[in-house]
């Protein structure tokens, strides 16, 4: 099975970077992916990595190590509107077909 | 209106009451998905289908019931609805076993 694991919470200031880590463990991975949740809503994806290396997209990078079963998602230049939860997900082709597995997100809060 | 919709937005049900949550997709998505959200422990896999009339269990079934005879729509049924029950329900439907899945804005389902 999986075991996904991030921090629970974290903080960060206005216009500074922060990085959110992601370990897993799994037996078949097929992907990771890193979902944004704002409250009583609904995740929107943001990422996707399936090799090793880094993907940017604007103001988010994700990066993912697959030896080490480790990946982070990459904030720059925060704004007040990037306070929301991030959840990690991974695909297993061993686990639950095509479906997400996801960690239990971290709780990002972007202060002034 | 494209996408993926869920309803209700909204239920408050009985101890023992069987309820149904609806989920709605115009994309022609083969995978669909139903997750339950809640505080300590995240996206949970509730059932996911691969196409029309292909169910499968994922992490917590038990109480729940699915069904996909169109490929557009994919219900959930608590067949006696319990308080551990309540929580956030989230569907969400994918196109292939390679890409992101994409959520709808979910259920709030109290039960008392």
């Amino acid at each position: 099975g999986q075991n996904i694991d991030q921090p629970t919470e974290m903080t960060a200031t206005e216009g500074a970077i922060v990085q959110i880590n992601c370990t897993y463990q799994t037996s078949g991975f097929n992907g990771l992916f890193w979902y944004q949740q704002h409250a009583g809503e609904a995740p929107t994806f943001l990422s996707y990595n399936v090799l090793d290396g880094l993907e940017e997209k604007g103001r988010f990078s994700s990066f993912l190590s697959r030896s080490k079963g480790y990946s982070y998602l990459l904030l720059k230049e925060l704004q007040m509107k990037d306070s929301a939860s991030y959840l990690c997900a991974v695909r297993d082709r061993y686990q639950a077909g095509t479906a997400l597995i996801f960690g239990k997100g971290t709780t990002l809060s972007v202060s002034s | 209106d494209a996408g993926i919709t869920q309803s209700p937005r909204y239920k408050i049900t009985e101890t023992g009451r069987q309820v149904t949550l609806m989920c709605h997709q115009t994309w022609s998505h083969s995978y669909m998905f139903w997750y339950r959200q809640d505080l300590g422990h995240g996206l949970r896999l509730i059932y996911y289908s691969a196409a029309a009339d292909i169910t499968d269990k994922g992490e917590v079934p038990d109480g729940y019931v699915v069904s996909r005879s169109k490929t557009e729509n994919f219900p959930l049924t608590l067949e006696s609805a319990t308080r551990s029950q309540t929580s956030v329900y989230f569907c969400a439907s994918g196109p292939n076993s390679n890409t992101e899945a994409f959520f709808g804005q979910g259920t709030r389902l109290t039960v008392v």
